[in-house]
């Protein structure tokens, strides 16, 4: 069965502590995973798409990388504005997309 | 450049009434995506409409339902409301089957 797993559920960082978030998967016939931030109350917002392993993307203070089980988004030096929650997204075959519940990141000043 | 635009923002409506939510996509975009975001899970996925089809469907009853119309706006229905039913349904849409999602920024629908 097509699944994602975020860890951890939550994270409390001070600002400029950096840390990495846990993007866990297993489907069949991946196709992309996508990294999106969600700010209360409103829809997720795209960040950024890997497609294969070893493949990095940055922007900003964000870097994702994608191994074949798993990717990590890494947050360096984090800022109270980055505090949102960080879903992780995989394509899989069909087009179909399987959401993680996500990590609620909040950095505190 | 308008985004995914979704109305209503908030519904209220009781249980075993019947509630529609509307939503236009990214002018050039003609896949849709609907997605239902609970308290605590992750989004689940509904449906997919793409050139006024509908593609694929998520694992909900039929009383989830829906349609796309010719200018790729889409409808989705939800028959006999039940309390666990309330959740944000998200819309998004995207250029081509399988590309970047792009999302609005929900219905928040309560089921009293």
């Amino acid at each position: 069965e097509d699944q994602v797993t975020q860890s951890p559920e939550a994270l409390r960082l001070q600002e400029g502590e950096s840390s990495s978030l846990n993007c866990s998967y297993t489907v069949s016939g991946l196709r992309g995973l996508f990294w999106y931030r969600q700010d209360p109350g409103k829809g997720p917002e795209f960040l950024f798409t890997l497609y294969s392993a070893g493949e990095e993307k940055e922007k900003e203070r964000l870097k994702a990388t994608l191994t074949k089980k798993e990717s990590f988004l890494h947050i360096t030096a984090p800022k109270p504005e980055d505090s949102a929650t960080y879903l992780c997204a995989v394509q899989a075959a069909g087009n179909q997309f399987y959401f993680g519940t996500g990590t609620s990141l909040t950095v505190i000043p | 450049e308008a985004g995914v635009t979704q109305s209503p923002t908030h519904l209220i409506k009781t249980r075993g009434q019947q509630a529609t939510l509307r939503c236009s996509p990214i002018s050039g975009h003609t896949s849709v995506y609907w997605y239902q975001q609970a308290l605590g899970l992750g989004l689940q996925f509904l449906l997919w409409y793409d050139e006024g089809e509908e593609r694929n469907r998520g694992n909900f009853p039929p009383r989830f339902s829906g349609r796309q119309f010719p200018n790729y706006s889409s409808e989705l229905n939800v028959n006999a409301l039940e309390l666990e039913d309330s959740a944000l349904y998200l819309c998004a849409s995207s250029l081509e089957p399988g590309g970047k999602l792009f999302f609005g920024s929900g219905t928040q629908l309560s089921v009293l």
